[in-house]
């Protein structure tokens, strides 16, 4: 069973730094485009970024353009997210994302997402 | 950006009626749309993907249709573990977008 598997989230203060991975199982990672959706809790969903199978194309939101970075490693199946300058508005809960295909950025398989707090 | 416009917010709805959930893009996206559900406390679930592929598992009272801007969501013949928020998402173009939701209450 394909599944997607988010780490790394916690408290943090304004300002600092965090980095979130996500683990994929049962797919072969390498094969598909990923993706970081963020959602406040009982909010809508936004997008903030996504990565394609090499990494050779790379895509954010203008929200958090220039303080995130997302990056893969496919030996390892997993995905990051490094989050810096945070801001309170990034509080939210995170989720992995994958492609359901090549050049269909529909996402069939979800993480369970991981919580990120930014407060003093 | 594309912005993609949800209606209604909300709609109340008893089992075994059919409910349309509507989603216009401020621009043509072609039929690259896609279709979530979300309980509380759980990840999105894929329902549709473009252009109209119902995704793995999921029951065949739920129907996506629609091209260009305007595309709609259908579920027929409520069950009662539909009831939950609807979501679409326009996966035309960076940055991806999504509809603020539609919660889907029973009535």
């Amino acid at each position: 069973e394909a599944q997607l598997v988010e780490s790394g989230g916690g408290l943090v203060q304004p300002g600092r730094s965090l980095r979130l991975s996500c683990v994929g199982s049962g797919f072969t990672f390498e094969d598909y485009a990923m993706h970081w959706v963020r959602q406040v809790p009982g909010k809508g969903l936004e997008w903030i970024s996504g990565i394609s199978w090499g990494s050779g194309t790379i895509n954010y939101a203008d929200s958090v353009k220039g303080r995130f970075t997302i990056s893969r490693d496919n030996a390892k199946n997993s995905l990051y997210l490094q989050m810096n300058s945070l801001r309170a508005e990034d509080t939210a809960f995170y989720y992995c994302a994958k492609d359901i295909r090549l050049g269909d950025d529909a996402f069939d398989i979800w993480g369970r997402g991981t919580m990120v707090t930014v407060s003093s | 950006d594309i912005a993609m416009t949800q209606s209604p917010s909300s709609v109340s709805a008893s089992v075994g009626d059919t409910v349309t959930i509507t989603c216009r893009a401020s621009q043509d996206i072609s039929n690259w749309v896609a279709w979530y559900q979300q309980k509380p406390g759980k990840a999105p679930k894929l329902l549709i993907y473009a252009p109209s592929g119902l995704q793995s598992g999921v029951p065949s009272r739920f129907s996506g249709s629609g091209s260009g801007t305007d595309f709609t969501l259908t579920i027929s013949s409520l069950q009662p573990e539909d009831f939950a928020t609807y979501f679409c998402q326009q996966a035309n173009s960076f940055p991806i977008t999504f509809g603020q939701g539609t919660r889907l209450d029973i009535k």
